[in-house]
């Protein structure tokens, strides 16, 4: 299979908390996990990507994690802040040499100040 | 400033009209895609192009038909629009690492 399930949906966080957002995927073969951020009005944008000889990166407050065995990848965003707010989107990449990328369904996420 | 361009950025048309959408990157990528984003902002895969040849086609309605004249360039034709292609169309390119969006096309159907 080639889904990639990225939980939850809507994401409502206190200014200065942290927000986890979390994905799974099907196919053991993925090897790069890029997360997108779309604000209002805006197009999606790479924020941080993980390969798959990684468990963890961190990129100032953005940090992803890699569960390989469990097929799983997640994004933290400590102390976050009112321009956190966007839609979040998690993506496999299906290295067949033409580089698919399949995406989760999206996070709505709500920093409340 | 090299990037995904799309035009237009919005069309409205009616039921049954002809829509064609253009896509160009000057990312010097390889593969360029297509994606629909409903009203919940999902994103779904439609198309993806590498160097010209169409390798993922999600089962979407015949209406719908990339067209590429080079690795730089993919637009999106509907047939027949319906009104549940409303939506935002969003082009993207790739290469090794990242997914590159361009600003998306909003279409209406009337």
């Amino acid at each position: 299979g080639e889904q990639v399930e990225q939980l939850p949906s809507i994401l409502r966080v206190q200014e200065g908390s942290s927000a986890s957002i979390n994905c799974s995927y099907e196919d053991s073969a993925s090897n790069y996990f890029p997360w997108s951020k779309q604000e209002p009005g805006e197009n999606p944008k790479l924020i941080i990507d993980i390969r798959s000889n990684m468990e963890r990166k961190q990129i100032q407050e953005l940090i992803v994690l890699l569960d390989k065995k469990a097929k799983r990848f997640s994004l933290h965003i400590t102390d976050t802040q009112p321009g956190d707010s966007a839609m979040y989107f998690c993506a496999a990449s299906f290295n067949t040499g033409n580089y698919k990328y399949v995406f989760g369904a999206g996070t709505r996420l709500k920093v409340i100040a | 400033e090299t990037a995904v361009f799309q035009t237009p950025n919005y069309h409205v048309t009616q039921v049954g009209n002809e829509v064609s959408f253009n896509c160009k990157q000057t990312l010097g990528h390889d593969t360029m895609y297509w994606y629909k984003q409903d009203s919940k902002k999902l994103l779904k895969i439609m198309f993806s192009y590498n160097n010209k040849q169409l390798i993922v086609n999600e089962t979407v309605p015949r209406r719908f038909s990339p067209q590429s004249s080079d690795k730089a360039h993919l637009n999106l034709r509907i047939k027949s629009v319906e009104p549940e292609d409303s939506a935002v169309y969003l082009c993207a390119s790739s290469f090794r690492r990242g997914v590159f969006f361009g600003k998306g096309t909003r279409l209406t159907v009337v």
